[in-house]
């Protein structure tokens, strides 16, 4: 069955420092997504993208994130200058667009910002 | 405002026993109500759906769920737990359209005593 897969599952990095997270959304899908989840507080949306351009965001996807489709298979989270607030869980999930919004989501990456 | 409200962070359940998860939400359209499931180190599976017709929905793993538009809530249901089903458990609402944003309940966690 096909599935969303995320790299690394866990990424420890430095206040500051540039981390790129990486999904492989489901092939046949074309909306994409990220969401996150700080330990102990709920999933929240950050932004969908589809056709190469944003579709929504939230109010926590500032400047300091941005997302691509670098090739034909990926879809990265890239957050510019890290801060603490920004440990997390980041999910990816990826929707077929058929009129539904049903979202398969990706095992998560973990990251630690120190 | 949009939200999900999942009442019960922690439930233990004798394996066997039936379970009952409880999720109220509020939202100004029509809801398209998720429940999914993660276990430990995976990402979050889609247990059922429901967007119309039949209140009651069948999902995967024997769950199925009750839409109540008069109480606003989508609670989840199986009849006999098994240990395997340990896992925590998110409710989440959206509308019914591709590239737009889940949100979720803070979720249940589900602990299965033998």
């Amino acid at each position: 069955e096909p599935e969303v897969t995320q790299t690394p599952s866990h990424q420890v990095t430095q206040m500051g420092q540039e981390v790129i997270l990486r999904c492989v959304p489901i092939s046949n899908h074309l909306y994409f997504y990220w969401y996150r989840q700080i330990l102990g507080q709920k999933v929240e949306f950050l932004v969908s993208f589809y056709n190469n351009e944003i579709s929504e965001k939230s109010e926590i996807f500032d400047d300091q994130f941005s997302v691509e489709r670098p090739d034909g298979s990926n879809f990265t989270l890239k957050i510019r200058s890290t801060k603490l607030e920004d440990s997390a869980m980041y999910f990816c999930a990826s929707s077929d667009g058929l009129g539904l919004n049903e979202q398969f989501f990706g095992p998560g990456t973990r990251l630690t910002v120190l | 405002a949009q939200s999900v409200t999942q009442p019960d962070i922690h439930i233990t359940v004798s394996e066997g026993a039936s379970l009952e998860l409880r999720c109220n939400y509020s939202y100004g359209a029509t809801p398209y109500l998720f429940w999914y499931v993660q276990s430990p180190g995976q990402g979050l599976q889609l247990l059922l759906k429901y967007f119309s017709g039949d209140t009651l929905v069948q999902g995967i793993k024997g769950f199925e769920a009750e839409f109540k538009r008069s109480q606003s809530s989508f609670n989840l249901r199986k009849p006999s737990v098994h240990w395997s089903d340990a896992a925590e458990y998110f409710c989440a609402v959206g509308p019914n359209q591709a590239g737009t944003a889940l949100i979720f309940g803070k979720g249940t966690t589900l602990s299965v005593s033998s």
